[in-house]
């Protein structure tokens, strides 16, 4: 089945720095992706659409500034959180669907999650 | 008013019960509804679409009313390996196709 990967799983920073998390389909080509964040017992909150080749979709409430999205390939997105505070951190959550019609089935694929810990 | 909601938890029911997690949603413009499982820190993963017509996987059985926006999830003989996070999920295709969650609602099986 269709795997997303992400890069790191867990990281731990210090207040002001900035931070990279990439997420990967493996064996599918994704135009758009998706980044969430989850707080602890809370649910998932979706962030921003990230879309291949174009400026991403930022959710209500997020700063785009502060959350940079790349989405430079087919199977790369990457987000960026500049300038972390403990406020910062999270679960961070990306997922991605096949086409319509590679699997035949309307779902999203999540990766592992990165777990960010800003001191 | 949340998007997505569902019962408050957690359930915590014996081995063998029967258990239901019931979903509202407030956007009439969801399109494919799904329920999810998360276990502790981990990511969600996709437990089953829900059909209008209501479809069953084995032990899972899941409902669907449109007039009501109305998802529901059955699970018959819960196992210990039932034990994780339930998120009621729908897509919505006039936003791009992203997800809205539900809360959650916690399920613990004991022995």
């Amino acid at each position: 089945g269709a795997v997303v990967s992400q890069h790191p799983s867990r990281v731990i920073c210090k207040s002001g720095t900035s931070v990279k998390i990439e997420c990967r389909s493996l064996d599918f080509q994704a135009t758009t992706m998706f980044w969430y964040r989850q707080f602890p017992k809370k649910s998932l909150m979706l962030m921003a659409t990230s879309n291949e080749g174009s400026k991403a979709t930022y959710e209500q409430g997020v700063e785009k500034d502060k959350f940079l999205i790349n989405h430079a390939s087919l199977t790369l997105s990457t987000l960026t959180v500049t300038s972390a505070h403990p406020e910062d951190s999270s679960f961070y959550i990306c997922s991605a669907s096949p086409p319509w019609g590679n699997t035949g089935k309307d779902e999203q694929y999540f990766g592992p999650g990165t777990r960010l810990t800003v001191t | 008013r949340k998007e997505v909601e569902q019962d408050p938890g957690p359930f915590n029911v014996p081995e063998g019960a029967t258990v239901a997690f019931n979903c509202t949603y407030s956007n009439s413009a969801s399109q494919s509804f799904f329920w999810y499982r998360q276990d502790c820190r981990k990511e969600p993963k996709l437990l089953m679409s829900v059909y209008s017509s209501g479809n069953e996987d084995g032990r899972f059985t899941a409902q669907l009313n449109r007039a009501s926006q109305y998802i529901s999830l059955l699970i018959r003989d819960s196992k210990l390996s039932d034990s994780a996070t339930y998120l009621c999920v729908v897509k919505i295709y006039n936003q791009g196709g992203k997800l809205i969650f539900g809360q959650g609602t916690e399920l613990s099986v004991k022995p």
